[in-house]
C-alpha cells in the first residue's frame, strides 16, 4: 500500500514569497498528481507528473523518481493562491485509484 | 470547469439513513471514481466504474455500491448510514480507466446526524 506523506502541513506567507509544498511517497508510482482544492471542496488538477518538471504560469512542479519525492512551487506567490494543495498517486494497478496525501494548507497573506 | 456535476451540493441525513448522491461524467468518459473526504484529510478511494461495472475497490465496507449508467451519469449509494459517515463525497471522471487524468466534480457533503 503506497503512503503518500506532505509537508508542511499548514503554511502561511506573505504575498510574493516563494512557496515550496514537498510530497513523498513509498512505493514506485505511475504518476503523481497535484491538485487544488478550495474551500467548499471543489478540486482542480494542475499537474500530472511522471517524471522531471513542468511548469503553468507562476507554478512548477518537479519529481524525482529515484528518491520518490515531488515539490511544488508557487513563484510571486498571490492571496488567491490560498488553497488546500494535495499530492496524489497512481501505483499504476489500473483500478485501484488514487492514494492522496492529507494536503497542505496554504494561506497568503496580503 | 470540469464539465463533471455532483448533486445534491449538500444533504444533511441521520443514522441508519439509505443516501444516494450522483454525478455527471464528462460526456465521453466510460470510467468514474467516487472518493470519500473527511474533515482535514485527503481523500480516500472508494470504487471505480468503468462502462457500467465495477471495476476497483478500496477499503469500504459493501454498504458502499454504486450504479453508473450509459449515458455517463453515476451514483454513490450508501446503506445503514453511520455518523463517521460524514464527509464530502467526490466523483471524477476518466477515459477507459486512466486515473492519471481525472477529473473532478465540486463534490457532495454529507452530514450524518
Amino acid at each position: 500500500k503506497n503512503e503518500v506523506e506532505q509537508s508542511p502541513q499548514n503554511l502561511t506567507a506573505q504575498e510574493g514569497e516563494f512557496i515550496t509544498i514537498n510530497c513523498s511517497y513509498s512505493v514506485g508510482i505511475s504518476a503523481l498528481h497535484w491538485l487544488q482544492q478550495h474551500p467548499g471542496g471543489g478540486i482542480v488538477s494542475l499537474f500530472m507528473l511522471s517524471s522531471g518538471k513542468k511548469k503553468h504560469g507562476r507554478l512548477i512542479a518537479t519529481i524525482n523518481i529515484q528518491e520518490k519525492h515531488s515539490s511544488l512551487h508557487i513563484t510571486a506567490s498571490h492571496p488567491r493562491d490560498s488553497a488546500v494543495y494535495i499530492c496524489a498517486c497512481h501505483s499504476g494497478g489500473g483500478a485501484d485509484g488514487l492514494t492522496f496525501g492529507k494536503g497542505t494548507h496554504l494561506i497568503i497573506q496580503p | 470547469e470540469t464539465g463533471v456535476t455532483q448533486s445534491p451540493t449538500h444533504l444533511i441525513k441521520t443514522r441508519g439513513q439509505q443516501v444516494t448522491l450522483r454525478c455527471s461524467s464528462q460526456s465521453g468518459h466510460n470510467t468514474v471514481s467516487w472518493y470519500q473526504q473527511a474533515l482535514g484529510q485527503g481523500p480516500q478511494f472508494i470504487f471505480q466504474y468503468y462502462r457500467e461495472e465495477e471495476n476497483g475497490r478500496g477499503n469500504f465496507p459493501p454498504r458502499f455500491s454504486g450504479l453508473q449508467f450509459p449515458n455517463y451519469s453515476s451514483e454513490l449509494n450508501v446503506n445503514a448510514l453511520e455518523l463517521d459517515d460524514s464527509a464530502l463525497y467526490l466523483c471524477a471522471s476518466s477515459w477507459d480507466g486512466q486515473v492519471d487524468t481525472q477529473y473532478f466534480g465540486p463534490g457532495t457533503r454529507l452530514t450524518v446526524l
